[in-house]
């Protein structure tokens, strides 16, 4: 089946650096990237939505110029979370989709980040 | 953003016994796919429906999307220790390529 690989599964960074998550998919060429964050005890909340070889779109509230997001290819997506601070902490998770593919959310295995 | 209520918000039940969680939205979704999440990992898909009033099975685990498509229903017989973890439902308007809506969970933990 489809699989998704997200890198690093934890990073540990200093508040006001930047950190970078990868997420891959693996056996198919992913035509939507979704980027999640989850607090603890809390759902998944839905942070923006790429597609190859263009502009995120972000949902409301989510700040574009501190997570920034590029998908330059149809099986790579990157999540930059710039200035972290400690309130960025969280879980984040990626999904890739194939358009018109119903089954087709798979889930990376998640980036813990603790910003200190 | 809009998240769709997850009921019961948390189950404690022996193992052997039925378990049954229901998601209800205030707005239609076309696809409804029901997740587990275990800790520290992402979610895994467990069933997809398609259809209005459409019931499948997934093994021991069994749900069905609503007719007025605003809510689904997840069953799970015979629980057993492996099927504690957090169930996620969420909706889509159209399937692949759409963003999906969570909702707000179900943990549930098995005593053996």
């Amino acid at each position: 089946g489809a699989v998704v690989s997200q890198h690093p599964s934890w990073v540990i960074c200093k508040s006001g650096t930047s950190v970078k998550i990868e997420c891959r998919s693996l056996d198919f060429q992913a035509t939507t990237m979704f980027w999640y964050r989850q607090f603890p005890k809390q759902s998944l909340m839905l942070m923006a939505t790429s597609n190859e070889g263009s502009k995120a779109t972000y949902e409301q509230g989510v700040e574009k110029d501190k997570f920034l997001i590029n998908h330059a290819s149809l099986t790579l997506s990157t999540l930059t979370v710039t200035s972290a601070h400690p309130e960025d902490s969280s879980f984040y998770i990626c999904s890739a989709s194939v358009l018109r593919d119903l089954d087709g959310y798979t889930f990376g295995s998640g980036t813990r980040l603790t910003v200190v | 953003g809009q998240q769709l209520n997850q009921s019961p918000q948390s189950m404690f039940i022996q193992e052997g016994e039925d378990v049954s969680m229901n998601c209800t939205s205030s707005s239609i979704f076309n696809t409804w796919l029901w997740y587990k999440q275990d800790p520290g990992e992402g979610p895994v898909l467990l069933i997809a429906l398609y259809k209005a009033g459409e019931l499948t099975s997934n093994g021991r685990l069994t749900a069905q999307f609503g007719i007025t498509r605003k809510d689904s229903f997840l069953n799970i017989s015979a629980s057993i220790p492996s099927d504690v973890g957090i169930y996620f439902c969420a909706g889509s308007i159209s399937g692949g390529g759409n963003k999906l809506t969570f909702g707000t969970g179900t943990q549930l933990k098995v005593e053996l």
